[in-house]
């Protein structure tokens, strides 16, 4: 049974350009979550999606947006880039969209804005 | 003021000792958990509680939910240990806020 998994593993963007990152969740888990981690952090919540929707935000402005298929995988775009966006980002998945259920991490994806 | 604060941030041990880290949190919570990163990012969950105590192996998690604080304890520490332990607290409407982390380095 594959865990959570992130791709790409590694991304270098420039400023201004756009970037997509995946996220598949453990199998069975219908919810999906995205955290920025910057260096020397902890994880900050960007948003959670459950039955495709977008179930709560985090602080982060628009430029951050989501999706989730019906298979449960999820994408986090992230428009205009800036270099302040280069982090580790996170996905965890858990089951049922709430916050009483264990969550499960990807290994991650860290991004390079240049 | 952070939701979450952690204390010590950094942490030296010789192997064998018994290690706690502290977790405070100002807000209503749903679960507590206790998480492992590794270098090079790869999160692990070690506990998930909202009451008492659990025990897996070497480590100890238990929480006060009247003074919003919770310990992670780990009992014969090993090199292998080394890592950095959050502490995350899971609100009801699905938001989950983060300590900032203590690194643990276990020396042989």
């Amino acid at each position: 049974d594959a865990g959570v998994t992130q791709s790409p593993t590694h991304l270098i963007k420039t400023r201004g350009q756009q970037v997509t990152l995946r996220c598949s969740p453990k199998s069975g888990h219908d919810t999906v979550s995205w955290y920025q981690q910057a260096l020397g952090q902890g994880p900050q919540f960007i948003f959670q999606y459950y039955e495709e929707e977008e179930r709560q935000r985090g602080n982060f402005p628009d430029r951050f947006s989501g999706h989730q298929f019906p298979n449960y995988s999820s994408e986090l775009n992230v428009n205009a880039l800036l270099l302040g966006d280069s982090a580790l980002y996170l996905c965890a998945s858990s089951f049922g969209g709430n916050s009483y259920n264990e969550q499960f991490f990807g290994p991650g994806t860290r991004l390079t804005v240049l | 003021k952070n939701e979450v604060e952690q204390s010590p941030q950094n942490l030296t041990a010789q192997e064998g000792e018994f290690i706690t880290i502290n977790c405070s949190y100002s807000v209503g919570i749903s679960a507590l958990h206790w998480l492992q990163q590794h270098p090079g990012g790869g999160i692990v969950s070690l506990f998930m509680l909202s009451s008492g105590k659990k025990k897996h192996g070497r480590l100890i998690a238990t929480i006060n939910i009247q003074e919003k604080h919770s310990s992670l304890h780990i009992t014969a520490s090993h090199p292998r240990d080394s890592a950095v332990y959050i502490c995350a607290v899971g609100r009801r409407g699905n938001q989950f806020y983060f300590g900032t982390g203590t690194s643990l380095t276990v020396i042989p």
